[in-house]
């Protein structure tokens, strides 16, 4: 049973435009759901993470927004760049300091 | 920001043979070390979660035999991947939580080739 559902699987955003990409979940236990930025051979890297009661939080041009009640949150990449092509993963966990669960994964490609 | 880093980056085994990945925190005691595994063009699985002077706790489904974690200092815990298979292949990827202090992070990886 995946935890925690993300889409899309892969997302083409032109230079300029929202990447937006979608997680849900279902353990009303999780109450810290961080996204990491991974490139390719490297480990995960925290981007922006957020708490239930929290509807929004917004760390220059990533932004995540949290709809507690749909157990359902994502992540806005503003004025997306090429150097922002990289696997995104939303996770969730009991806190910050506790074991992580990742959703599956969205390869984003942003084209010149 | 704190670091954790990982030893080797890449490793090439035999089969049969056993490999031993170092996961340390560079800055900060690591109260809590997880141990994720992930598959080529997969998301990264948790594998066991180990404190400092106990033992790990291993996921659903992974072999305690298998992969050996000791966590024996609160900067260093090993993974040993024993009598080691090509389909134990993968990206190995710690993380190092300082607990209450804050949130964890991340190593770079090491990547296993078993022929």
């Amino acid at each position: 049973q995946q935890q925690v559902k993300q889409s899309p699987q892969s997302l083409i955003v032109q230079k300029g435009g929202i990447s937006i990409i979608n997680c849900a979940y279902e353990n009303t236990a999780f109450d810290y759901f961080p996204w990491y930025q991974q490139f390719p051979g490297k480990g995960p890297a925290l981007l922006i993470a957020i708490r239930p009661d929290v509807s929004e939080k917004k760390e220059g041009r990533f932004t995540i927004s949290f709809n507690k009640s749909a157990k359902q949150f994502s992540l806005h990449i503003m004025d997306s760049q090429p150097g922002d092509s990289a696997t995104y993963f939303c996770a969730a966990s009991k806190t910050s300091y506790d074991k992580v669960i990742f959703g599956p994964g969205t390869s984003l490609s942003v084209i010149p | 920001g704190a670091v954790v880093s990982q030893h080797p980056s890449w490793v090439i085994c035999k089969s049969g043979t056993s490999v031993k990945i170092e996961c340390r925190s560079l800055d900060f005691q690591a109260t809590t070390m997880f141990w994720y595994r992930q598959f080529p063009k997969q998301s990264l699985m948790l594998m066991a979660t180990s404190n400092e002077g106990s033992k790990a706790t291993y996921e659903q489904g992974v072999e305690k035999d298998k992969f050996l974690i000791n966590h024996a200092s609160l900067t260093l815990s090993t993974l040993t991947v024993t009598s080691a298979h090509p389909e134990d292949s993968s990206f190995y990827i710690c993380s190092a939580s300082p607990g209450l202090l804050g949130t964890q992070y991340f190593g770079p990886g090491t990547r296993l080739l078993v022929l």
